[in-house]
């Protein structure tokens, strides 16, 4: 049963610390995404990854958020320092291709204190 | 910036009745749209997605239909269950960039 894994499910951090979240996408999909969701703004896209180079990055505030795909396997999310705004739960997708079926994580519960 | 409304914002019905859940988007240059169920505490799981170039998908009790030139998607559930019961999201997906844009969702409740 393919899915999408993300790693950590919950994460309690203090303002300043940096923060890492992992993602397997499915195995064969070529395009990664990562979105963020809260009560006030709902999903909204931060990055998203063809064949493992970042096509689009401007949903990100670039100067504490990195995203990166060291292989095929592997997405992360990386928050430096992490503020209690960026309190929210985390979604990574995967897809086939661009304009294809998006299959979402379970997400990153992220609580900054 | 694509603008996605999702109206009702939330919905009760009793088992049986049949659902339609409506959409709308501002820019009407798409190259699908999706729609997606999303249950408390969960990820989002994709139920139909819909060509640009299509008017309609069906999948089992669900039916999506597209209007792009005007805007709007309708999702309908038919005979709906106590299963039925979660918050469901349209996305239309960029014909520039493929970005989806998502709704805020309408939430739905069915009574057994």
């Amino acid at each position: 049963d393919a899915r999408v894994t993300q790693t950590p499910r919950h994460k309690v951090t203090e303002m300043g610390q940096e923060v890492t979240m992992r993602c397997q996408p499915i195995l064969g999909h070529n395009t990664v995404f990562w979105y963020r969701q809260t009560m006030m703004q709902g999903l909204e896209l931060l990055a998203y990854f063809r064949n493992r180079a970042p096509l689009d990055d401007s949903g990100m505030p670039k100067d504490r958020f990195s995203a990166e795909m060291p292989d095929a396997t592997l997405a992360t999310l990386k928050i430096q320092p992490s503020e209690p705004r960026d309190s929210a739960v985390y979604f990574c997708a995967s897809g086939l291709d661009v304009g294809t079926t998006q299959f979402f994580g379970p997400g990153t519960r992220l609580t900054v204190l | 910036k694509q603008e996605v409304t999702q109206i009702p914002a939330a919905l009760s019905v009793p088992e049986g009745e049949n659902l339609v859940l409506n959409c709308s988007f501002t820019d009407s240059a798409i190259y699908n749209l999706q729609w997606f169920r999303q249950d408390p505490g969960k990820g989002l799981t994709s139920l139909l997605l819909i060509q640009s170039s299509q008017r309609e998908q069906t999948s089992g009790r669900l039916n999506a239909s597209l209007d792009k030139s005007s805007g709007r998607s309708t999702l309908y559930i038919a005979a709906s269950q106590p299963g039925d019961s979660a918050t469901y999201l349209c996305a239309p997906g960029s014909s520039n960039d493929y970005k989806l844009s998502f709704g805020a969702g309408t939430t739905v409740t069915v009574r057994a």
